[in-house]
């Protein structure tokens, strides 16, 4: 089956643009992760959503992140007035978060050029 | 604070030649200990989920295992398509990745 899918996968822009990111989950899972990681760097959790509950922001490094989840599936993390410290990949995971699993399946990713 | 600590950074083998990685961790209630193989350009490919000490989960030259305080990801008899990242990650409220082990296996 699909897995995780994201676009685009490579986004160059310029310092102080808008840039929006978007994910397509696996088909059924509830949970939905975005997660940046820069180099030589481990993954950093942002932001995630699980079903119709209010999502867990705990992560966003400020208040020019943002994303949103429509209809419980497809995810779009925008960055407002990008920095350059903002340069990364950001990726995007989804779960099926049953009793028993908290796997969860990775998309290729975006990478993310602010100049 | 959950903490995840993988030890080495980086590592050399020759083709063949057995080791292990190491992912020790600090956690308040784990609900699972997580590896992942990242290669270069890719997101991280699940490999196994480790839910209790003394647990093991094996997959082709692989074998991680679990302790209460750190777990271990063998790897017997490597072959150079084995190198990539290697990711561990606990899971109590949310998932918390180690840096990883870059693991190279020259032929």
């Amino acid at each position: 089956g699909a897995g995780v899918s994201q676009s685009p996968s490579n986004k160059v822009t310029e310092k102080g643009k808008d840039v929006e990111l978007r994910c397509d989950p696996i088909s059924g899972h509830t949970a939905l992760y975005w997660y940046r990681q820069s180099l030589g760097q481990g993954l950093e959790f942002l932001i995630y959503f699980q079903g119709n509950s209010a999502p867990d922001k705990s992560g966003l490094p400020s208040d020019r992140f943002s994303a949103e989840r429509t209809g419980g599936s497809v995810s779009t993390l925008t960055i407002q007035r990008t920095q350059q410290e903002d340069s990364a990949v950001y990726l995007c995971a989804s779960s099926s978060r049953t009793l028993s699993s908290y796997e969860q399946y990775f998309g290729p990713g975006t990478r993310l050029t602010v100049t | 604070e959950d903490q995840v600590t993988q030890s080495p950074e980086a590592l050399r083998l020759q083709e063949g030649e057995s080791s292990s990685l190491n992912c020790s961790y600090t956690v308040s209630g784990l609900r699972g200990l997580f590896w992942y193989r990242q290669d270069p350009g890719k997101g991280p490919e699940f490999l196994f989920t480790l839910y209790s000490a003394g647990e093991e989960k094996e997959k082709e030259r692989l074998k991680a295992t679990l302790t209460k305080k750190e777990s271990f990801l063998h790897i017997t008899a490597p072959k150079p398509e084995d190198s990539a990242t290697y990711l561990c990650a606990v899971q109590s409220q949310k998932l918390v990745f180690g840096q990883g082990t870059r693991l190279t296996i020259n032929p």
